[in-house]
């Protein structure tokens, strides 16, 4: 199974800073990784999909980059409504998996 | 407008069996695939796997197979998720989840919590 590492597990920002969170592959997954948003007590949204495609009503602040085994997603300006959790997902391997989670939390 | 939601929370013992469903509506049912995902409590997200919910064919991830089968009610546009001889460590939510085509999940469910406990 293709795993996926998230770093950091946990990133403490002042709202207004920009991020970049990270997901590492374990083989090769071309751009076949995406990115979820999961607030407390929420199903997770989809924020970006093939690394760096924009999905429709997500804010323009949300981009991502990469390709082969590393993976980047960005926020420009954290707001506050952005703390929350960030998951990457590949779906290269017809089994998919979930990276670990970056937790994105105020200082 | 899309929905997908599921049944109710359920508290189960050990041994016992649960079916949770997911009644999908706003779309026509077949056209999408529609996956399985755990999540324990203060854990990350875990893919149990999808079915065909055009020819109904399941699969599963690696932990997944054995004790859990994943189902359809077609005509109710429901897909169900049963796991029998329940484990403390089944304690979780799951979300059923749309897959548009490529693989993201576009659409999820609400969650649904079912606790194992004695």
């Amino acid at each position: 199974n293709i795993v996926l590492t998230q770093s950091p597990a946990t990133l403490s920002v002042t709202p207004g800073e920009s991020v970049s969170l990270s997901c590492r592959a374990s083989q090769s997954i071309s751009t076949s990784i995406h990115w979820y948003q999961q607030k407390s007590n929420e199903s997770p949204r989809l924020l970006i999909k093939y690394a760096s495609q924009s999905i429709s009503g997500i804010p323009s602040r949300f981009s991502g980059s990469g390709s082969g085994t590393d993976f980047t997603l960005s926020i420009n300006r954290v707001e506050s409504e952005d703390f929350s959790i960030y998951y990457c997902q590949q779906s290269y391997s017809s089994l998919s998996t979930f990276g670990s989670g970056t937790k994105l939390e105020i200082k | 407008q899309i929905q997908l939601v599921q049944s109710g929370p359920e508290l189960k013992k050990p041994g016992e069996s649960v079916k949770i469903s997911c009644k999908a509506s706003g779309y026509t049912f077949t056209d999408y695939a529609m996956h399985w995902v755990k999540q324990a409590p203060g854990k990350g997200l875990k893919w149990m796997g999808w079915i065909n919910t055009y020819t109904g064919k399941p699969t599963y991830a690696d932990d997944f197979k054995g004790r859990f089968v994943f189902s359809l009610e077609a005509s109710a546009s429901t897909a169900n998720l049963q796991i029998s001889n329940l484990k403390n460590e089944d304690t979780a939510t799951y979300f059923c989840a749309r897959d548009y085509y490529d693989g993201t999940y576009d659409y999820w469910g609400q969650g649904v919590m079912v606790t194992v406990s004695s």
